[in-house]
């Protein structure tokens, strides 16, 4: 099955800096990649996506790339604010013509922003 | 936007009873619900594929027998942990598939057996 690694486990950053989480997949067949951000106590919240016929997208201060050939892909924050602070997931999954299987998720980044 | 609800938010039972944790798309259909574990400072782990109308799809190493899934309509499932033992305490989350394939997370419903 599905394997995701997520890297770092945890990462603070000075308010206003940049911010960079990793994760790869095992399975090559994998062509949907969300980012869900969870604050203590709550489900998690998807704040960006991509599909594998892209190499980026950008939402404001939020993008993703993802490099097909090596099966990786990072999320990309800048300017960080305080209200940043979070843990985030990255997750795969397979869509197909019957829809999509079920999300794997990486082990999470706690992402801390010092104001 | 899509919104899914769980109920009870929050549940404290004694070891050995039964608790239903209820998950709602509230504004949209979903024919696909998932049911996640989230063990303290760890990721979601998937229980079971719930879909409507038939029966729960579950994870290796998940009980079906111990996690009751019933996915009676286009916008409830529910989950519900037969004879609660310590070990089940956890956060349990629901996540609901909407048309455009995007899954929508609900708020999670953190269950202590005692």
């Amino acid at each position: 099955g599905e394997n995701v690694e997520q890297h770092p486990s945890t990462l603070s950053v000075q308010e206003g800096d940049s911010a960079v989480i990793k994760c790869t997949y095992s399975d090559s067949a994998s062509n949907y990649f969300p980012w869900y951000k969870q604050e203590l106590g709550k489900g998690p919240q998807l704040i960006i996506d991509i599909r594998s016929n892209v190499g980026e997208k950008k939402d404001q201060r939020i993008a993703v790339t993802l490099n097909k050939t090596a099966k990786h892909f990072s999320l990309h924050i800048t300017e960080t604010q305080p209200e940043d602070s979070a843990v985030y997931f990255c997750a795969s999954a397979f869509e197909g013509d019957t829809g999509r299987r079920a999300l794997t998720f990486g082990s999470g980044t706690r992402l801390q922003v010092q104001p | 936007g899509a919104v899914v609800s769980q109920h009870p938010s929050w549940v404290i039972c004694k070891s050995g009873t039964s608790v239903k944790i209820e998950c709602r798309s509230l504004d949209f259909q979903a024919t696909t619900m998932f049911w996640y574990r989230q063990f303290p400072k760890q990721s979601l782990m998937l229980m079971a594929t719930s879909n409507e109308g038939s029966k729960a799809t579950y994870e290796q190493g998940v009980e079906k027998d111990k996690f009751l899934i019933n996915h009676a309509s286009l916008t409830l499932s529910t989950l519900t942990v037969t004879s609660a033992h310590p070990e089940d305490s956890s956060f349990y989350i629901c996540s609901a598939v909407a048309v455009s394939d995007t899954q929508y997370f609900g708020p999670g419903t953190r269950l202590t057996v005692l």
